[in-house]
């Protein structure tokens, strides 16, 4: 069974610029979450995907981020205009739907991204 | 809204010592329980979780972890710690009616040396 694939590996932006990370995950997974890990913290839910719908964006800083999920399969993650305090690891995982939240999570390996 | 603490930022153990790391929760309804492992430039690892049942549950390479619903903690264990166990490990909780939503600790290093 294939992992979740996630790309870039790492990017390297200025602040201001614009980054879109891109997530594909196990197939057949309703669930796909993106999460942002700042060096020395854990892992921050930013958005949560089932499907093609949102259903959880609370923590998402949606006055530069954005994200999308089309047909319930991929998905993006864009950041613009980028700030330092963004440069973070950005994970991407997914899980099967319909389990009740007892099912894992599986993880991509996650986009370095670094703000300068 | 659910949250999890994990107190210790850094465990140092002997090889072949026992090892804890200890996770505190809270949730509304019944809680899931994760522990995650992290490596170096690597994504997260599953190690075990605790759905219902018996209060122990077992998981990859040794660890185990006990579920205490008393205390609302969830510590992880290994019997005798290895060199290669050295890595981050995150506990997580999700819940009954909390629609998938996975809320992480902030981690804690484990160092196991000879």
């Amino acid at each position: 069974e294939a992992g979740v694939a996630q790309s870039p590996r790492y990017k390297i932006i200025e602040k201001r610029q614009s980054v879109a990370f891109w997530c594909n995950p196990i197939s057949g997974h309703a669930t796909l979450y993106w999460y942002q890990q700042i060096l020395g913290q854990g892992p921050k839910l930013l958005i949560q995907f089932q499907n093609n719908g949102v259903v959880d964006d609370s923590q998402l800083p949606k006055d530069r981020f954005s994200a999308e999920r089309l047909k319930g399969v991929d998905s993006t993650l864009k950041i613009q205009p980028a700030k330092l305090e963004d440069s973070a690891v950005y994970l991407c995982a997914s899980t099967p739907w319909g389990q009740g939240g007892y099912t894992e999570a599986f993880f991509g390996q996650g986009t370095r991204l670094t703000v300068v | 809204a659910q949250s999890v603490a994990q107190p210790e930022d850094q465990v140092n153990v002997a090889e072949g010592n026992p090892l804890t790391v200890k996770c505190t929760y809270s949730v509304s309804g019944n809680p899931y329980l994760f522990w995650y492992v992290q490596y170096p430039n690597r994504g997260l690892q599953f190690l075990l979780k605790y759905i219902t049942g018996d209060n122990l549950v077992k998981g990859s390479y040794g660890f185990e972890a006990e579920f205490n619903k008393s205390q609302t903690s969830f510590h992880l264990k290994k019997p005798s710690a290895l060199v290669s166990d050295s890595a981050l490990y995150f506990c997580a909780v999700s819940s009954s009616g909390g629609g998938n939503k996975l809320t992480f600790g902030t981690g804690t290093q484990l160092k196991v040396e000879l």
